[in-house]
């Protein structure tokens, strides 16, 4: 089974700063498989980035995505109030799939 | 707009089975996406239980694979999942949810249960 590794835990920022969010995977894994979300309490997770780096429907331009192999990056680039969350990477392959533990990203 | 809503029993005894249906909205089921089940401990992270396709195929977390079973009802447009043998640790909100076609993510989710396993 692949383990993705998020780091860090926690970051504590303040709205307009950049916030730069890491996910290793144990083994290298599909670019083509690998995406990101947010999750907000009592909420749904919700679908920020695919395939490493493709921004899904109505997600605005200032989060990205990057990486390949076992290294993957989640940037925003200025950070908005409704930003504060939790994140999570995803990986699917070998007919398996699983979730990083999760950054959460606090105001500071 | 494809919608998700997980219905089922929020309360099972210890030993017993949990189950949930997925009623899924908006769309066919049998368009050819994978339709999984995540659950989420309070407090916790992200695991994901299992998924399944129209035609019944299957695959499951190795870790809980022994007691899950997750089907498809096409008629009704929903599938489902059984978990048997519940403790305390299997205690969590459990969502369903739609993974996109190519590989493109979880791109619909059903609100959420919460499920408490107690006597």
């Amino acid at each position: 089974e692949i383990v993705l590794t998020q780091s860090p835990g926690s970051l504590s920022l303040s709205p307009g700063e950049r916030a730069t969010l890491s996910c290793r995977a144990s083994q290298s894994i599909s670019s083509s498989y690998l995406a990101w979300y947010q999750q907000k309490p009592g909420q749904a997770p919700r679908l920020l980035i695919y395939g490493a780096s493709s921004r899904a429907t109505g997600i605005p331009d200032r989060f990205s995505g990057s990486g390949s192999g076992t290294d993957f990056t989640l940037t925003i680039s200025r950070l908005e109030p409704e930003d504060f969350a939790v994140y999570y990477c995803q990986q699917y392959g070998s007919s398996t799939l699983t979730f990083g533990g999760g950054t959460k990203v606090q105001i500071k | 707009q494809v919608q998700l809503q997980e219905s089922g029993p929020g309360l099972v005894k210890p030993s017993g089975t949990l189950s949930l249906t997925c009623a899924v909205s908006g769309g066919s089921i049998s368009r050819g996406n994978w339709w999984s089940w995540v659950r989420q401990p309070p407090g916790k992270g992200l695991e994901w239980i299992g998924e399944i396709f129209h035609s019944g195929s299957t695959n499951y977390n190795p870790s809980l694979k022994s007691r899950v079973t997750i089907s498809v009802e096409k008629s009704k447009n929903q599938f489902s999942l059984k978990l048997s043998s519940v403790t305390a640790a299997d205690t969590a909100v459990y969502y369903c949810a739609r993974y996109g076609l190519s590989g493109r993510g979880f791109d619909y989710w059903g609100q959420g249960t919460l499920v408490t396993v107690s006597s």
